[in-house]
């Protein structure tokens, strides 16, 4: 049973600490997405790439946020520095973009997310 | 530009009732239309998904829900629900045709089943 991986799972750090979340999309997946969840704001996209390219981070803060595809396995979202405000549910999501052929076309299938807390 | 809204921020349910989420969207093109259930503590887990062909469309857990283009809407419905069925719901729309695969989330639904 194919599913997204994240690591860590949860991570408490102290306000000005880089913060570096991981997430593993499922094989064969061309589109990976970055979400932030709080109560007060729900779910935000903050990143988007389709074959590792990306293609839209409006959605992130742009001098502290920084989210890269190293390689097909392996999508990062990175926080230097942190601050309290970040906290929040980080979940990744992977997907077959609608130009791939497929029953799973445009469905996105997400991770289980990382709890981070910044003191 | 797309928007999702689900009116209701709580649904109430009595265990064995019918339930529905609803959902309405706004889209310039042919909408793909999705259905998430967040369970706590958990990611989104993918329940169905309208793109084209009947309008009934059946998913897991024995949620179906009904796309009708000219009411703009895409309700969640279940003919009994289950305790287990208490979750956040999340209604989400793409825009078939469009430039990106993003997905335009709303603001999810708390579905209660009371015993």
């Amino acid at each position: 049973d194919a599913r997204v991986t994240q690591t860590p799972r949860h991570k408490v750090t102290e306000m000005g600490q880089e913060v570096t979340m991981r997430c593993q999309p499922i094989l064969g997946h061309n589109t990976v997405f970055w979400y932030r969840q709080t109560m007060m704001q729900g779910l935000e996209l903050l990143a988007y790439f389709r074959n590792r390219a990306p293609l839209d981070d409006s959605g992130m803060p742009k001098d502290r946020f920084s989210a890269e595809m190293p390689d097909a396995t392996l999508a990062t979202l990175k926080i230097q520095p942190s601050e309290p405000r970040d906290s929040a549910v980080y979940f990744c999501a992977s997907g077959l973009g609608l130009g791939r052929a497929g029953k799973g076309q445009g469905t996105q299938y997400f991770g289980p997310g990382t709890r981070l807390l910044v003191l | 530009a797309q928007s999702v809204a689900q009116p209701e921020d709580q649904v109430n349910v009595a265990e064995g009732n019918p339930l529905t989420v609803k959902c309405t969207y706004s889209v310039s093109g042919n909408p793909y239309l999705f259905w998430y259930v967040q369970y706590p503590n958990r990611g989104l887990q993918f329940l169905l998904k309208y793109i084209t062909g009947d309008n009934l469309v059946k998913g897991s857990y024995g949620f179906e829900a009904e796309f009708n283009k000219s009411q703009t809407s895409f309700h969640l419905k279940k003919p009994s629900a289950l305790v287990s069925d208490s979750a956040l719901y999340f209604c989400a729309v793409m825009n078939y045709g469009g430039a990106t695969n993003k997905l335009i989330f709303g603001t999810g639904t708390l579905l209660a089943v009371q015993p």
